[in-house]
């Protein structure tokens, strides 16, 4: 257990909706970093908070959007949801920001668009 | 810019055969490298990691060496088990204070009895 919570696990919702992911971190993770893998593109970077501020921003759609709130949770916000949106979505948290530090992942939402 | 390619799957091997499975890296700097894990119908699981050149990370039988000269750090274990079959992720994290992760594109390993 990496000590980092998603939820939910599966979703699925249709073309056009609105979603949101949330996702805990290991406490004491200070950094948030979400991801999106799907089978096509492999696993991609989309944003990273620290301590609540934006820290770095990756291949994220502007119909995506995350925040990290003061309790350090973090939400990625997906809207007018393509079928291409389809994919496995993970959070991870770090302790750091220094390179030794790994990632500690969460095993990842689901999400299905139909 | 910064770049992660292994070798591609999948990789098919008896149980107790030597796998290797390579990983080649481009970075400016001094990037930490690790291996993740990722078993079926599970998130991605730290495997080991080397921060500097020369280090040899180590976890379950599986090592890897940094090796600056080669910009390598190929993933290898003495004999594999049925228990092994999974996706293996090399990446690097570079030496800037950004913190994150950049993947290769995963090799599937599959062992059979």
């Amino acid at each position: 257990d990496s000590g980092v919570t998603q939820t939910p696990k599966h979703l699925i919702t249709a073309t056009g909706q609105r979603v949101t992911l949330r996702c805990s971190p290991r406490s004491g993770d200070l950094s948030v970093y979400w991801y999106q893998q799907s089978l096509d593109q492999g696993l991609q970077f989309l944003i990273q908070y620290y301590n609540g501020e934006e820290r770095a921003k990756g291949n994220i759609l502007e119909r995506f959007s995350a925040q990290q709130f003061p309790d350090l949770h973090s939400e990625l916000n997906l809207s007018s949801l393509e079928l291409g949106d389809s994919a496995l979505y993970f959070c991870a948290s770090s302790e750091e920001l220094g390179k030794e530090s790994p990632l500690h992942f969460g095993n990842g939402t689901r999400l299905t668009v139909t | 810019g910064n770049s992660v390619t292994q070798m591609e799957g999948p990789v098919t091997l008896s149980e107790e055969a030597f796998l290797t499975i390579n990983c080649t890296y481009t970075a400016t700097g001094y990037p930490s490298l690790f291996w993740y894990v990722q078993y079926p119908g599970e998130g991605l699981q730290l495997l080991l990691k080397a921060t500097k050149a020369d280090d040899k990370g180590s976890n379950k039988g599986f090592e890897a060496t940094y090796r600056k000269e080669t910009t390598s750090f190929h993933l290898e274990k003495g004999s594999v088990q049925v228990s092994d079959s999974a996706v293996y992720f090399c990446a690097l994290r570079p030496s800037s204070n950004t913190g994150k992760l950049i993947f290769g594109q995963g090799t599937t390993l599959q062992v059979k009895p």
